[in-house]
């Protein structure tokens, strides 16, 4: 078993739907969540960190962090066909620890006008 | 001001032979992570470099090593290439302070095949 699971879609939606996008883990030892964005031919991009349980907004992106069930999720509001790319999340042990990222496989995100 | 750049772009080996790969990290960063990236999949930590020293090190074997410069480029070298070698390998820079290590910055990757 993985220990960072997300499903791969490719999820497909309509321009200005909500993309709801997750991950699971199993190890309780992780501390810091982020999700990355990556362009095809590109190197992923940093979105959103957050460290404790609970909800981090920016902009029309909303993170979720459910320690206690080891889930976290991804939101995104308005979503607009610049948004069609792959989403990864990532996490770490500690802040020291943050070059050595445990990332899922990446979910495909397709936003059709 | 210049991101994290890679070099080459693609590449194209046969098994058995060595590559390397290169990074310079983005304008006032220190340290270089480097991360292995199959078709499909997610990138994978290979190690970090800090102070020229290795710091941290993914389950990699030891035909996967590296360096970094002076002027805190890095570089990654693969001996003995297999089959299974080839995917797009991503550099990462950031600035380390004390315990705190600001976000990473990844560069555009190099897609190595390994035929």
């Amino acid at each position: 078993q993985k220990e960072v699971e997300q499903d791969p879609g490719p999820l497909s939606v309509p321009e200005g739907a909500i993309v709801s996008l997750n991950c699971t883990y199993s190890n309780s030892a992780f501390q810091y969540f982020m999700w990355y964005r990556q362009y095809s031919r590109k190197g992923p991009e940093l979105l959103m960190y957050t460290y404790s349980s609970g909800n981090k907004e920016d902009g029309r992106f909303t993170a979720q962090v459910d320690k206690s069930s080891k889930y976290i999720s991804l939101f995104i509001r308005d979503s607009q066909p610049s948004d069609s790319a792959t989403y990864l999340c990532a996490m770490s042990l500690t802040t020291d620890s943050w070059g050595k990222l445990q990332f899922g496989a990446g979910t495909q995100v397709v936003v059709t006008p | 001001d210049a991101g994290v750049t890679q070099s080459p772009t693609h590449l194209i080996k046969t098994r058995g032979q060595q590559v390397t790969l290169r990074c310079s990290p983005k304008s006032g960063h220190d340290t270089v992570s480097w991360y292995q990236q199959a078709l499909g999949q997610g990138p994978q930590f290979i190690f970090q470099y800090y102070e020229e020293e290795e710091r941290q090190r993914g389950n990699f074997p030891d035909r996967f090593s590296g360096h970094q410069f002076p002027n805190y480029s890095s570089e990654l070298n693969v001996n003995a290439l297999l089959l299974g070698d080839s995917a797009l390998y991503l550099c990462a820079s950031s600035l380390y302070e004390g315990v705190v290590v600001e976000t990473q910055y990844f560069g555009p990757g190099t897609r190595l095949l390994v035929l």
